[in-house]
């Protein structure tokens, strides 16, 4: 079965500062990729996904995440924080074939970012 | 386009009382899911619903029944509302199974 893990819970940063957000995904083959973001109180924005070819992917709100296949890996960028930034991310994986599993979204735990002025 | 909408945004339930989540989507979606969402758990898939007639159980479905109404439309009930029941559910749906899943705003439910 498929899993993510985000190994920080709680991150915090400066305004400015650069920013990255760990994700490791065990799975058999490369599945589809995904990180969502949630404000308090709000439900989840897609933030940026990756499907197949070029493994850094740009998303909105000036996000970029990278794909390495060798270490398993989709972590998130930011060169410089907002203080609007300041949410819960989530990342998630999709099978990206046929089979039982097609379609369903396993997320991780969640990493709370706050922002310091 | 309201994209996902979904009713109740609070409710209450005491234990054993039942209540249906009403999800609708205007994104003309095959595909829709339930979620829960718990703190410290990320999201959990409940059920979902391939395509329009077709419903199948994710991680978490016990205690749940979903019905799809139609192409737009896809409830969550609860028969015999449990205080492990308490959280925030999710409506989510996608063009195709796989594809993008778009997710409303959530339905912050508390058994007592």
């Amino acid at each position: 079965a498929q899993s993510v893990t985000q190994p920080d819970i709680h991150i915090t940063v400066s305004e400015g500062a650069s920013l990255e957000l760990r994700c490791n995904y065990s799975y058999g083959a490369t599945p589809y990729l995904f990180w969502y973001v949630q404000s308090p109180g709000q439900g989840l924005q897609l933030l940026l996904k990756y499907f197949s070819g070029d493994t850094l992917v740009q998303g909105i709100k000036g996000f970029e995440a990278e794909f390495k296949r060798s270490q398993s890996s989709f972590n998130l960028r930011k060169p410089s924080v907002h203080w609007s930034d300041a949410a819960e991310y989530f990342c998630a994986v999709s099978p990206n074939a046929g089979g039982t599993s097609y379609g369903k979204l396993t997320f991780g735990q969640g990493t709370i970012l706050t922002v310091h002025p | 386009n309201a994209g996902v909408t979904q009713t109740p945004k609070f409710q209450v339930l005491k234990t054993g009382q039942s209540m249906t989540l009403q999800c609708a989507q205007d994104m003309n979606h095959n595909s829709m899911y339930w979620y829960r969402q718990d703190p410290g758990m990320g999201l959990r898939l409940i059920y979902y619903s391939a395509s329009e007639g077709t419903t199948d159980k994710g991680e978490v479905p016990n205690g749940y029944n979903v019905s799809r109404l139609n192409k737009r439309e896809f409830s969550l009930r609860l028969e015999s509302a449990a205080p492990s029941q308490t959280s925030v559910y999710f409506c989510a749906s996608s063009e195709l199974r796989g594809g993008t899943q778009y997710f409303g705003p959530g339905t912050r439910l508390l058994v007592l």
